[in-house]
């Protein structure tokens, strides 16, 4: 069965700092990739998506991510986090197969000011 | 654009309580889901509508979970009766149609609680 995997259950950082979190999925064939955030009292919303072509995709908020296939890994990045960062972020994948969404267990993000 | 509404936001029963959550989606949006959240955990798929009729329930536990969507909009998830396991927060989300990469969007959530 397909799966996700967020290795990173909490991080925490202070403002500046670099930011890299891990995501992992197991499904051989056509994968689309999603991060979805979650502020504190709010909704999941998309971060950024891949679909095809360029596997480098920029979101909002000056997040990005990098598919790489050979790696079955979408990690998410941002150069320099901000206090407003912290949030709960949430891997997902669909696959050709199923359509469904798999999402991976969380990373919860504390940025201290 | 409005979003999802869900409501209760937040609801607290007692076990073999029943209980329902509703759900409208985005106007326009075919496809509609919805998804339970253990604390600790990412969203698990409970069932999937295109319009009025299921397309994916196979993670619904049928003997206490049941989901409509009559008239292909707006939707109710019920639960009875409730047990202690059941608490969690239940997510409804939507999405233009029912394909490979659609981008869905959440609702707010209701958080349950059994005691």
């Amino acid at each position: 069965a397909q799966s996700v995997s967020q290795h990173n259950h909490h991080v925490i950082l202070s403002e500046a700092a670099s930011l890299e979190l891990g995501c992992n999925y197991s499904y051989g064939g056509t994968v689309n990739l999603f991060w979805y955030v979650q502020y504190p009292g709010q909704h999941l919303q998309l971060l950024l998506k891949y679909f095809s072509g360029d596997p480098l995709v920029k979101g909002i908020k000056g997040f990005e991510a990098e598919f790489i296939k050979s790696k079955f890994s979408f990690n998410l990045r941002k150069p320099s986090v901000q206090w407003s960062d912290t949030a709960e972020y949430f891997c997902a994948v669909t696959t050709s197969g199923t359509y469904k969404y798999i999402f991976g267990t969380g990373t919860r993000l504390k940025v201290l000011a | 654009e409005a979003g999802v509404a869900q409501s209760p936001r937040y609801k607290i029963i007692e076990k073999r309580q029943s209980v329902a959550f509703w759900c409208n989606p985005i106007s326009g949006h075919a496809t509609l889901y919805w998804y339970q959240q253990i604390l600790g955990q990412g969203p698990k798929l409970l069932i999937q509508f295109q319009n009025n009729g299921v397309v994916d329930d196979s993670q619904l536990p049928k003997d206490r979970f049941s989901a409509e969507r009559l008239k292909g909009v707006d939707s109710t998830l019920k639960i009875q009766p409730a047990k202690l396991e059941d608490s969690a927060v239940y997510l409804c989300a939507s999405s233009l149609s029912f394909a490979f990469q659609e981008t869905q969007y959440f609702g707010p959530g209701t958080r349950l609680l059994v005691l």
